[in-house]
């Protein structure tokens, strides 16, 4: 079985200032992990995926996020958040490719002026 | 321009009253997907859709049918919808050899089609 927390369901931040959004999964067997964002009545948008090759990755609009299989994490974070930032994202794993995906609960960026 | 569209975007049926939401992709991916999203809980599986004529239960089968006699359509249908139904819809699609060679399955999201059944 699969299972991913996000352990903030809601995060406010300033602009100018760094973005931690934390991410804990459970997996049986090396999973894949992946962010999504969500703007507002749109879509879900791919942010960055991990698939068991470099543990830190870089995603669009400089988000990234770092793979620790010791503390079963993948938090994604951006040094400086912008006003666009703000939306929610969704931690999701995958324990195979092609099976269905798991998503965590969602977690809401406020980003303030 | 590569895409999954759903219809319709917003819906308010009754109780009972049968209801298709349509999804069409242009990307000739393999698979696809339904999930539903509600407050609180993130994005959970319907049905999901391996190739045509392959489908499969998610996390969240009750209450919904789905079918894939084409390739680039899968309909999700809500027989005898029920006011628990009420929700926001999303179909996403991927490659599955895409996803062979990436070891991951990227998805291509729809833009959600919101369903009220009062």
């Amino acid at each position: 079985a699969q299972s991913v927390t996000q352990l903030d369901s809601h995060v406010s931040v300033s602009e100018g200032t760094p973005v931690l959004l934390r991410c804990n999964y459970s997996s049986s067997y090396s999973p894949s992990l992946f962010w999504y964002v969500q703007h507002p009545n749109k879509g879900l948008q791919l942010l960055l995926k991990y698939t068991s090759a470099a543990t830190l990755v870089k995603g669009i609009n400089g988000f990234e996020a770092e793979f620790k299989k010791s503390e079963t994490s993948f938090h994604l974070t951006k040094p400086s958040a912008h006003m666009s930032d703000a939306a929610e994202y969704f931690c999701v794993v995958s324990r195979k490719p092609w099976r269905a995906l798991t998503f965590g609960s969602g977690t809401r960026l406020q980003v303030q002026p | 321009e590569a895409q999954v569209t759903q219809n319709p975007r917003y819906l308010i049926t009754v109780t009972g009253k049968k209801l298709t939401v349509t999804c069409s992709q242009n990307m000739n991916h393999e698979y696809m997907s339904w999930y539903r999203q509600d407050p609180g809980l993130g994005l959970r599986q319907i049905y999901y859709s391996m190739n045509v004529e392959v489908t499969d239960k998610g996390d969240v089968p009750e209450g919904y049918k789905v079918s894939r006699k084409e390739k680039r359509n899968f309909p999700l249908i809500l027989e005898s919808p029920s006011p628990n139904q009420t929700s926001l819809y999303f179909c996403a699609s991927s490659s599955s050899k895409g996803a062979l060679l990436l070891g991951a399955n990227v998805l291509t999201f729809g833009a959600g089609s919101r369903l009220t059944v009062l």
